[in-house]
């Protein structure tokens, strides 16, 4: 059974400060750790497929890095805006199959 | 974005009705998906079909009938549902099967049993 753990469940962060939350996923077998965000009543948006060790990806103000040998992946967002607010899952591969294993995602809410 | 479009976005039916869930990608895409989300839970895998092959059934109820006519629409047929079923289902569809490739959602579609 393998499980992927995203903390913490929910985040209030005040505009323009920065911040950053956590996937954890099983460090064995690892093949792709998938970030998403999505908006209430809107479909889950695609932000970064990741698979190297020591990987770092951007988007913006958002980014992520990866570490396959201890198994997490951060998020981070810069000078957070109203429009950050939204739920962030992250979705692990195991192996090369494509069934995802997801987390219950982080809630993010910025005030203003 | 209107990649990947599903209809109804909200259906109420009692245990003994019977509804379809419609999904259609606009991506050229091979592969498609069935996901359940229920309240505070993560996504669950239902089925996948690639090529408009049934790939995976995760041990899903009968209750659940998929259907794929084509690489670019996917039905959720739904009958004698239960209470419990009541949910998000989300449709997805990827370029391949493969592990690192982007799945795009629909919207989804909120189902309410009665």
């Amino acid at each position: 059974i393998l499980n992927v753990e995203q903390s913490p469940q929910s985040l209030h962060v005040q505009e323009g400060d920065s911040t950053n939350f956590t996937c954890s996923f099983p460090s064995s077998n690892f093949y792709a750790l998938h970030w998403y965000r999505w908006e209430t009543a809107k479909s889950p948006e695609a932000l970064f497929v990741m698979t190297l060790n020591g990987d770092e990806k951007k988007k913006g103000r958002i980014s992520a890095t990866l570490n396959t040998k201890e198994g997490y992946s951060y998020l981070y967002i810069k000078g957070s805006q109203p429009e950050d607010s939204a739920t962030y899952l992250c979705a692990s591969n195991m192996d090369s199959n494509y069934q995802l294993i997801w987390g219950a995602g982080t809630k993010l809410i910025i005030k203003p | 974005e209107t990649g990947v479009t599903q209809t109804p976005r909200h259906l109420v039916m009692g245990m003994t009705n019977k509804k379809s869930l419609k999904c259609e990608q606009h991506l050229g895409h091979n592969a498609m998906y069935w996901y359940k989300q229920s309240a505070k839970k993560p996504l669950e895998l239902m089925f996948v079909y690639n090529f408009k092959e049934q790939t995976e059934n995760n041990s899903v109820p009968s209750r659940f009938s998929p259907e794929c006519p084509n690489s670019s629409h996917l039905f959720l047929h739904l009958h004698t549902l239960q209470p419990e079923d009541s949910a998000l289902y989300l449709c997805a569809s990827s370029q391949t099967t493969l592990s690192t490739d982007t799945q795009y959602f629909g919207p989804g579609t909120r189902l309410t049993v009665l």
